[in-house]
């Protein structure tokens, strides 16, 4: 079975400062790995996907995240943090390609002071 | 396209009472599913439609059922709800692409908040 674990449930930043979202996963087959974003009382929206076409990965509202095989690691980046990106990120595994269901992480409250 | 849709958005519900939540998606997805979403848990997979007619339980399946209506809809019936139940639910939907397995981009629907007193 894979699991991702997503390192700090609250993440503080200043505006304009760096973001940086952490994500593990395990897998014994290379993973299909993504990232959602749930601003508040909403559903999930997919920030962007990592399908093996390319390390490096660019979603929406300008944030990234790098695959690194070695390290087990997908974290996701935003170079300058906005007021409007407060919000709840979730890292997620393609759990069974057969099954195609998701296994999430816990997920991470990111918080943006002014 | 309104994407995924459930109804109803809010619910309060007494021990051993029954509901049913439904969820549709207008997208001709062949794959549906159904999450709870707990504080410090992430979202857990109840139950999940591989494609009309099929049904399997996920992680969590204890004290519900479902059924895949058509391709369009997908219902999670709560029969006898506890406390424990008390959760946000959310449907989803996804059509596998890029080959054999694929990859597995699913698509939201805004969430249920249901809670048991």
């Amino acid at each position: 079975a894979q699991s991702v674990t997503q390192l700090g449930s609250h993440v503080s930043v200043s505006e304009g400062a760096l973001v940086l979202l952490r994500c593990n996963y395990s897998s014994s087959v290379p993973p299909y790995l993504f990232w959602y974003v749930q601003y508040p009382n909403q559903g999930l929206q997919l920030l962007l996907k990592y399908t093996s076409a390319a390390t490096l990965v660019k979603g929406i509202n300008d944030f990234e995240a790098e695959f690194k095989k070695s390290e087990t690691s997908f974290h996701l980046t935003k170079p300058s943090a906005h007021m409007s990106d407060a919000a709840e990120y979730f890292c997620a595994v393609n759990q069974d390609t057969g099954r195609r269901a998701l296994t999430f992480g816990s997920g991470t409250r990111l918080q943006v002071q002014p | 396209n309104a994407g995924v849709t459930q109804t109803p958005k809010f619910q309060v519900l007494k021990t051993g009472q029954s509901m049913t939540l439904q969820c549709a998606q207008d997208m001709n997805h062949n794959s549906m599913y159904w999450y709870r979403q707990d504080p410090g848990m992430g979202l857990r997979l109840i139950y999940y439609s591989a494609s009309e007619g099929t049904t399997d339980k996920g992680e969590v399946p204890n004290g519900y059922n479902v059924s895949r209506l058509n391709k369009r809809e997908f219902s999670l019936r709560l029969e006898s709800a506890a406390p424990s139940q008390t959760s946000v639910y959310f449907c989803a939907s996804s059509e596998a692409e890029g080959g054999v397995g694929g990859y597995n981009e699913q698509f939201f629907g805004p969430g249920t908040r249901l809670t048991v007193l």
